[in-house]
């Protein structure tokens, strides 16, 4: 099984701060993974694959990036509605998740 | 539009068993498969299973084997996750979601909006 791990678990940001969000995996998972945003009482909604392939919809302050094991969503000004919890996953061998990361108002 | 609708919240008994259903609709069912995703209370997210839309072929989580069944009927685009012998850590929110395509490494484009078991004596 791939080991997904995220870092950091929370991070505070002020609203229109930059947010750098970290997942790496125990294992190469070439370009093949996946990030989703969770809000509170609903389900998990796909924003990037592919690495850094954004969901149609999803705004260009989203940007993910890396190969391999190492892997960012990086969000350059932070709104609002960003403020969630983000899941990293690969999908080059059976899917696992990362463990998540909440990204709170500061 | 593209949709997954799943059935309501269930309250089971330790021991007991628990079928949720997942509705798809607004794209060809068998062209991709299904995934089912539980969340514990407060936890992170844990991919259970799998079924392909197109030869119902199956693939579980080897925490899950023996324990649950993904099935599907094409006739309605319904998917099915039946999960045996209740713990009380079973208690979680259960998602189907839709594979990106019909093999088996995918992400996730489309999920449903959960269905809540409860597991308690």
């Amino acid at each position: 099984e791939i080991v997904m791990t995220q870092s950091p678990a929370t991070l505070s940001v002020s609203p229109g701060e930059r947010a750098t969000l970290s997942c790496r995996a125990s294992q190469s998972i070439n370009s093949n993974l996946a990030w989703y945003q969770q809000k509170p009482g609903q389900a998990p909604r796909l924003i990037i694959n592919d690495t850094s392939t954004r969901v149609t919809g999803i705004p260009a302050r989203f940007s993910g990036s890396g190969s391999g094991t190492e892997f960012t969503l990086t969000i350059s000004s932070l709104q609002s509605e960003d403020f969630a919890v983000y899941y990293c996953q690969q999908y080059s061998n059976w899917p696992t998740f990362g463990g998540g990361t909440k990204v709170e108002i500061k | 539009q593209v949709q997954l609708v799943q059935s309501g919240a269930e309250v089971k008994k330790p021991g007991a068993s628990v079928k949720v259903s997942c509705k798809a609709s607004g794209y060809t069912f068998t062209k991709y498969g299904i995934s089912w995703v539980r969340q514990a209370p407060g936890q992170g997210l844990e991919w259970m299973g799998w079924i392909s839309g197109h030869d119902r072929y199956t693939k579980y989580a080897q925490k899950f084997q023996g324990r649950v069944s993904v099935t599907s009927d094409i006739s309605t685009t319904t998917v099915y996750m039946d999960l045996r012998s209740l713990r009380s850590d079973d208690t979680a929110v259960y998602y189907c979601a839709r594979g990106s395509g019909m093999y088996f490494y995918h992400y996730m484009d489309v999920w449903g909006k959960g269905t809540t078991v409860t597991v308690s004596s």
